[in-house]
């Protein structure tokens, strides 16, 4: 089946500096992926759209000049978090669409703690 | 504005134990109806999909039914290993070719030995 692969998988930093996390379709094509964020025992929240050669979409609320995401490729979209704050600290989860059935395959999540 | 409730919030049920949780969802046209699992840190592993009311979908010890207004995911004799955040999912219609998903708030199901 598909697989999205998500890099790195828990990541520490210090307030202030920024953080990239990849996200890659292993074995399929994606156009668009998904970024989600998911705080401790609360369901997923979709920050943004990702869409392969032109910006991204953003939920509203989301600071696009915070959470910089760029799809380089059909295979490859990342999620840049810039000028982290501890309020940042929290899982981010990245998805594809597989196929046409809106079926959506994750990534296995990155952590964040901002020190 | 299109919004997706599960129910309980969190299950404690004993080994064995059958139960049921709930999604109700709003949305101006159903696409489509998604359940994953959800292990802590990790990303959601797909389910099921269901589609039109009155449609029935079983993997092992789960079985996902669907109302015009709800569905149900019955866990049937559960098992210790079927612990585990479950979510319910509708897509949302956007401008992009691939649909935004949303995700209810989940129900954390543990399963005592």
């Amino acid at each position: 089946g598909a697989v999205v692969s998500q890099h790195p998988s828990r990541v520490i930093c210090k307030s202030g500096t920024s953080v990239k996390i990849e996200c890659r379709s292993l074995d399929f094509q994606a156009t668009t992926m998904f970024w989600y964020r998911q705080f401790p025992k609360q369901s997923l929240m979709l920050m943004a759209t990702s869409n392969e050669g032109s910006k991204a979409t953003y939920e509203q609320g989301v600071e696009k000049d915070k959470f910089l995401i760029n799809h380089a490729s059909l295979t490859l979209s990342t999620l840049t978090v810039t000028s982290a704050h501890p309020e940042d600290s929290s899982f981010y989860i990245c998805s594809a669409p597989d196929g046409g059935a809106n079926v959506l395959t994750f990534g296995a999540g990155s952590r964040l703690t901002v020190l | 504005e299109d919004q997706v409730t599960q129910s309980p919030e969190a299950l404690r049920l004993q080994e064995g134990e059958s139960s049921s949780l709930n999604c109700s969802y709003t949305v101006s046209g159903l696409r489509g109806l998604f359940w994953y699992r959800q292990d802590p840190g990790k990303g959601p592993e797909f389910l099921f999909t269901l589609y039109s009311a009155g449609e029935e979908k079983e993997k092992e010890r789960l079985k996902a039914t669907l109302t015009k207004k709800e569905s149900f995911l019955h866990i049937t004799a559960p098992k210790p290993e079927d612990s585990a955040t479950y979510l319910c999912a509708v897509p949302r219609v956007s401008g992009s070719s691939a649909s935004k998903i949303i995700f209810g708030s989940g129900t954390r199901l543990s399963i005592r030995p």
